[in-house]
């Protein structure tokens, strides 16, 4: 257990329907990340978070796509009108800035979302 | 391109003898090569990282050879145990920003 943890563990829904999952990061990390993965596929990066602040988002986050992290904690990414083709395991990370260092990154279980 | 991949996907190993994952990538902007370990059901877990000023480094039982000549990063584990049984992704986090990076993994499976 990484301190990071997510919830759901699965979602089940339906093609259309809008899901939202919740990251709640390692209490003292400023930074917050959301990534996508699919079977036999490494993570993608979908976008990070700097205390409340979105700072990137890839080209993977379609219009449908939306984070947010309102105080600076506990983050929620939502995906609106939900296609097959978003159904993947959605896995968040925190990590704490510290200059001139790696910033590791503890990575959540995930979120499984199958979209039927 | 920022492509990092594998050479092999699956690597089977006798229980106790050692283990060389290999990682081929193709952006040299990177100031860290990180190995990741992701068992069933759970998010990748660090094991070990490299500046991109080194070209090798140690840690329990890991060793991490960066060659920046050919664009090749492995990961060795010693006296592999069943316990390492999973997928190995390399990664890279190209200098300035925060995103890593992961290749497509490559499945470690020990042998009792």
């Amino acid at each position: 257990d990484t301190g990071v943890s997510q919830d759901p563990r699965h979602k089940i829904t339906k093609r259309g329907q809008n899901v939202t999952f919740r990251c709640d990061p390692i209490s003292e990390h400023n930074r917050l990340y959301w990534y996508r993965q699919t079977l036999g596929q490494g993570p993608e990066f979908l976008t990070y978070f700097q205390n409340e602040a979105q700072l990137e988002k890839s080209r993977l986050l379609s219009d449908r796509f939306s984070a947010e992290r309102p105080k600076g904690s506990f983050s929620t990414l939502e995906i609106q009108r939900t296609e097959q083709g978003d159904s993947a395991m959605y896995l968040c990370a925190s990590s704490l800035s510290l200059a001139g260092a790696l910033n590791e990154q503890f990575f959540g279980p995930g979120t499984r979302l199958t979209v039927l | 391109g920022e492509s990092v991949g594998l050479h092999l996907p699956t690597l089977s190993v006798q229980e106790g003898d050692n283990s060389i994952i290999n990682c081929a990538y193709s952006n040299s902007a990177s100031d860290y090569f990180i190995w990741y370990k992701q068992e069933s059901g759970k998010g990748p877990q660090f094991i070990i990282d490299i500046r991109s000023n080194m070209d090798k480094r140690q840690g329990q039982r890991v060793t991490v050879l960066l060659n920046k000549t050919v664009k090749h990063l492995s990961l060795q584990i010693a006296a592999t145990q069943p316990g390492d049984s999973a997928v190995y992704f390399c990664a890279q986090l190209p200098g300035g920003y925060q995103k890593v990076t992961f290749g497509t993994g490559t499945k470690l499976q020990v042998i009792p």
